[in-house]
């Protein structure tokens, strides 16, 4: 079944550990974005990718890095985390038409 | 730059009561605007978009060019309507997919 997946769903994690969130769709969709968002709040888009290769910073500055071998993988990696960085990552990607998200991975930092 | 305002964080309404959530933006070019809906514990999904000009579980949404604005409507809230509400901006055909700040409605029985 044509989806967007991320894991993992919940992770908590010690300052200064190197964490990979991981997204995946199945739908063949070439831009693919991760936005960052506490609890009700608004989306702050912090990466996109228009395609194989292409990444761009959002317009919230991030300390993560992305990348983009795979037309279906964009994974979100974070060096060393810190309890700044505690938030909810959503994932999406994009036909022409409509934007799908992902489930979201809620990341605490202690 | 592109920029979408959602003035109202909460609207809190009784069920059959009418309902207007407000969406300004800021583009000079012709953007796409849409609306997406995230009800409780669900995934962030697309309610209506401007272009097809649809109505989706009774919301209407009309681009207004002059006034840059985007306000979602329905003329008689229920109570499954409750969720958190985003409008968001995009170029026609191009990138980034910008979102407002939300705005949770909350409908009382």
């Amino acid at each position: 079944e044509a989806d967007i997946y991320q894991t993992p769903r919940y992770l908590v994690i010690g300052t200064g550990k190197k964490i990979t969130l991981e997204c995946s769709q199945t739908m063949g969709h070439d831009k693919m974005y991760w936005y960052q968002q506490d609890p009700g709040m608004e989306l702050h888009l912090i990466h996109y990718s228009y395609g194989v290769n292409s990444t761009e910073k959002g317009d919230l500055s991030s300390e993560s890095t992305v990348s983009r071998i795979r037309t279906e993988h964009f994974p979100l990696t974070l060096e060393s985390a810190r309890p700044s960085h505690t938030s909810q990552y959503l994932c999406a990607s994009t036909s022409n038409t409509e934007a799908f998200f992902g489930q979201g991975t809620r990341l605490t930092v202690v | 730059a592109q920029r979408v305002t959602q003035p109202e964080k909460l609207l809190s309404v009784f069920k059959g009561a009418p309902v207007e959530l407000k969406c300004n933006y800021s583009y000079s070019g012709s953007p796409e605007l849409f609306w997406y809906v995230q009800y409780s514990r669900q995934r962030l999904q697309l309610l209506l978009r401007h272009i097809s000009r649809e109505s989706i579980k009774g919301f209407t949404a009309d681009l207004n060019k002059g006034e840059t604005s985007f306000h979602l409507k329905k003329p008689f809230a229920q109570e499954e309507d409750s969720a958190m509400y985003y409008c968001a901006l995009s170029r026609y055909n191009t990138d980034k997919l910008i979102f407002g700040t939300g705005t949770r409605l909350q409908v009382f029985p």
